[in-house]
């Protein structure tokens, strides 16, 4: 099973609303990632956690709050978003992210998030 | 600077032609190489991956691709392209001991019947 599922998979939300985004895997992995995708770019990374700690925050705004309850789910809370965060923002998992074989990511299908 | 170049940025080509998409890294040691591919408002689906050893890689959905090391580079391929196939595909590096991956620009291919 490679599979890594987000929740849901589409967010309308207001400038004052908060809000959270789910994503949940069940293959051991124990790295996740949080990305930020615009129409027609490359994923944004936004945070890494390694073990249930973060390991890089790329510099995300306050707004976007991740959260590592357990090795298998990852949230990404929401809360005073501006409409340009409005994108794809997907999830991905690895066993590791060490730099190593182990790196390899596996993507969710991500959330398609609005903010009006 | 460290970079990962995909130069075409749209590629189109007819159904059952072959397809080579381009990759081209920056890094002063070789680091991990994939090709990713996403179909409009979907994930990323892993297509294949080079850690070492043999530099032809078989991959899912009849892709391979090429590790050049003196070329830095790392071509996407497939003999004979079908109309699902059109996509956007990111050629994806993971240096060693970083922890984190660097995407190139992507590659919209559309395929024409």
């Amino acid at each position: 099973d490679t599979e890594v599922t987000q929740t849901p998979k589409h967010l309308v939300m207001g400038m004052t609303n908060k809000k959270s985004l789910k994503c949940e895997q069940h293959m051991g992995h124990r790295a996740m990632y949080w990305y930020k995708q615009k129409a027609k770019k490359p994923p944004e990374l936004m945070f890494v956690y390694s073990y249930e700690k973060l390991s890089i925050n790329e510099s995300v705004p306050s707004r976007f709050s991740p959260e590592c309850p357990n090795s298998s789910l990852l949230n990404l809370h929401l809360h005073a978003l501006q409409p340009e965060d409005s994108a794809l923002y997907l999830c991905a998992s690895s066993q590791a992210a060490s730099g190593g074989v182990r790196d390899t990511q596996y993507f969710g299908p991500g959330t398609r998030l609005t903010v009006l | 600077a460290q970079s990962v170049t995909q130069p075409d940025i749209h590629i189109t080509v007819s159904e059952g032609a072959s397809l080579e998409l381009r990759c081209n890294y920056s890094y002063g040691a070789t680091p991990y190489l994939f090709w990713y591919v996403q179909s409009p408002g979907q994930g990323l689906q892993l297509l294949l991956k080079y850690f070492s050893g043999d530099t032809l890689v078989q991959g899912i959905k009849g892709f391979e691709a090429e590790f050049k090391r003196s070329q830095s580079s790392f071509n996407l391929r497939k003999p004979s392209v079908h109309w699902s196939d059109a996509a956007e595909y990111f050629c994806a590096v993971v240096p060693p001991n970083a922890g984190k991956s660097t995407f190139g620009d992507g590659t919209t291919l559309t395929v024409k019947p």
